[in-house]
C-alpha cells in the first residue's frame, strides 16, 4: 500500500463548478499536511498547508480528518487557471522532514 | 531571487555514461532533497540531507549516489545510467518547523538511451 495515495482522475469540470480531492494517508505519525500544485512541465509549488481545523484561502478549503487519515482539497468556482495536477504531501514525524507525495490529480477544468 | 537553482536543465545520456545533477538553494535552508517524477508515479525521494554533513537513502537511492557539499549545494551523481533512470529530477529544499514550504528546482529532464 503507498503511503499516500489519492485518486488520479483525471477530473474534467466545467467552469465554475465545485470539486473536491481526497487524499489518504497510511502512516499514523505523520504530522504536517500540504496540497501542492503542479502544472505541466513544471515543480510543484505550494498551494495551502492543511491544518486540523481547516483551512481556507480564496476559493480553496482544506481539510485534515486525523482519525481516518485523510485530507481533502475543495474548490469552488473553479476557473480555467486551476487545471493543475494537485499533489498531496505529507511529513510525517521525526528530524529528517521527509515529504511525501501522492501521485496527484489531474484537473482540467473547460470552458 | 533565485530560490532553488538546478542545471542542467535537459540532458541525454548514453547507457553506462555517468553525470552530476547540481542543485544549490539560497534561503539557507538545512534540508534538501533529490525527487524523481515518473507518469504516473508521482514524486519518489532519491535521497535526502537533513542538514549539512548528513545525507540518507530514500525510497528509490539504487544507483544513484549524492554529496551535501555545504549547506548550499547538494547534487546526485548517476554512476553508469541505465534507461531505467529516465525521467524529471527534482530537487528541493525546506527548513525545520512545521508546516514549513518545501521550494523545489524546475526540474532536469533525464533521457538515457
Amino acid at each position: 500500500r503507498k503511503e499516500v495515495e489519492q485518486d488520479p482522475g483525471p477530473f474534467n469540470v466545467p467552469e465554475g463548478a465545485t470539486v473536491a480531492f481526497n487524499c489518504t494517508y497510511s502512516n499514523s505519525a505523520s504530522q504536517s499536511f500540504f496540497w501542492y500544485r503542479q502544472d505541466c512541465r513544471k515543480e510543484p509549488k505550494l498551494l495551502m498547508s492543511v491544518y486540523s481545523s481547516g483551512n481556507e484561502d480564496g476559493r480553496f478549503t482544506a481539510q485534515l480528518n486525523r482519525a481516518s487519515q485523510y485530507i481533502s482539497l475543495l474548490i469552488r468556482d473553479s476557473k480555467l487557471s486551476d487545471s493543475a495536477t494537485y499533489l498531496c504531501v505529507v511529513i510525517a514525524s521525526g528530524s529528517a522532514r521527509q515529504l511525501t507525495f501522492g501521485s496527484g490529480t489531474q484537473l482540467t477544468v473547460l470552458p | 531571487n533565485a530560490g532553488v537553482t538546478q542545471t542542467p536543465k535537459f540532458q541525454v545520456l548514453k547507457t553506462g555514461q555517468s553525470m552530476t545533477l547540481q542543485c544549490a538553494q539560497d534561503m539557507n535552508h538545512n534540508s534538501m532533497y533529490w525527487y524523481r517524477q515518473d507518469p504516473g508515479m508521482g514524486l519518489r525521494l532519491i535521497y535526502y540531507s537533513a542538514s549539512e554533513g548528513t545525507t540518507d537513502k530514500g525510497e528509490v537511492p539504487n544507483g544513484y549516489n549524492v554529496s551535501r557539499l555545504n549547506k548550499r549545494e547538494f547534487s546526485l551523481r548517476l554512476e553508469s545510467a541505465a534507461p531505467s533512470q529516465t525521467s524529471v529530477y527534482f530537487c528541493a529544499s525546506s527548513e525545520w518547523g512545521r508546516g514549513t514550504e518545501a521550494f523545489f528546482g524546475q526540474g532536469t529532464r533525464l533521457t538515457v538511451v
